[in-house]
Order: C-alpha cells, then structure tokens, then sequence
C-alpha cells in the first residue's frame, strides 16, 4: 500500500539547535517533494521544492535532502527559533497518476527558548 | 496581490443538513484543488479543477460530495445529508498553469452535530 510517513508527530528542540524532519514514502514515484508550513487555524504555506534529479536544496536556514533510493527526505532547519514553531508537512506528487498531491500527516515543532 | 480565501471559515451544522463551502482562487490560477484534513491527519484529497478539463474527482469519499467551478475561477463545494464523519477543515488551493506550488486557503471548519 502506499504510505508517507513523518517522524514523530511532535519535536521539541532548544533554541538554536538544528531541526531534522523525516519524510519517508513507499510505493510512489514522485517527480519532486515538496515541503509545507502550516500554522494553527491556517493552511500549509509553502516552503522548498525539490526534484528528483536533485539531491539538496537551501533556502535561508533550510535545508532539504532527497534521496530517491531510499525513498527519503529530510527537511532541516538550522539555528532554530522559537518562531519556527508550526508543523511541518511534507507532499509528493505521483508521476503515475498525474493531479494528484499526497500529504503526509505532519511534524509539529516545538522550539524551546 | 490577494490569496486563496475561502468562506464561511466555520460552519456548525446539523447531521442530515446540506452545506455548501466556497473558494475563491488566485486570480489567474488554472487548477484546483479541495482537501479535507481532520483532526491528526494529513490532507485527504477530494477534487482537481484544470482549466476547462473535466475534473479529477477520484478523491472524492462518497456522492454525497460534489463540487463545481463556474467560468475557470470560484468553486464550490457541497456536501449532502452531513454525517458527524464530515467534521473537518476543508481547504482549497490553487496553483497556476504549468506550476508545482499550491497556495492554500484558510479552510472551512466543518463541524456536524
């Protein structure tokens, strides 16, 4: 079956470390994987985007990782502050089905001043 | 310039009733799209707009749900005879042509007593 999981639903980390999020697939074969921000009450807003073909994006203090083989992504974000706060949702497209988006179930990010 | 909004931004309704949920996208934007996400999930596909192609509407849980897009911009989504499993945020993004970002909404939360 086709799943996409997070690690754990909820990270607590101090201020100023480094935030590691997991996003594992199985039985999908996405073109890119995207990552959202979504805050409460709100919807996700977008952060990074990364292809297939590529192995690791930076915007600002995040860093995305995509490696196709082990069917894996990992979204940190460096010198963490408490307004970094929010969950984090990762999204991957499936070149076999075409419209579609899949969602995983989120992060929630707590960071501790 | 203005983003996804959606309306009412809650909604109480009684099992049995008929609602209606609007969105109104990006002005420009070709496609769209309707996901549900409930209380600790990620977000549930429903529906996918493209321009003038008939829609994708394999995410669709039952027909009880239906929606529509008139002249390629606002659409509706209805869902007859509520049932307490509706009760969730129902958000809506838009993405333009030939593009991988959706823009959310806030959602609509649905809540059936």
């Amino acid at each position: 079956s086709q799943k996409i999981e997070q690690n754990s639903e909820a990270l607590n980390i101090q201020e100023g470390k480094t935030a590691t999020l997991t996003c594992n697939y199985t039985n999908y074969s996405p073109a890119y994987l995207q990552w959202y921000r979504q805050d409460p009450g709100r919807g996700p807003v977008f952060l990074l985007l990364i292809r297939e073909n590529e192995k690791e994006k930076r915007k600002e203090r995040l860093k995305v990782t995509f490696d196709t083989t082990l069917k894996q992504s990992l979204f940190h974000i460096t010198a963490s502050q408490p307004a970094d706060s929010a969950t984090y949702l990762c999204a991957l497209d499936n070149r076999n089905t075409g419209n579609q988006f899949y969602f995983g179930t989120g992060t929630s990010l707590t960071v501790i001043p | 310039g203005a983003g996804v909004s959606q309306s009412p931004s809650n909604k109480v309704t009684e099992k049995g009733k008929d609602v209606e949920l609007r969105c109104d996208p990006i002005s420009g934007h070709t496609a769209l799209y309707w996901y549900r996400q409930s209380l600790g999930q990620g977000l549930e596909f429903l529906i996918y707009f493209q321009g003038n192609s008939a829609p994708d509407k394999s995410g669709l849980p039952s027909d009880r749900f239906s929606a529509e897009r008139t002249g390629g911009s606002v659409s509706t989504l209805t869902i007859q005879r509520t049932q307490q499993e509706d009760s969730a945020v129902y958000l809506c993004a838009s993405m333009s042509f030939g593009g991988d970002t959706q823009y959310f909404g806030p959602g609509t939360r649905l809540t059936v007593l």
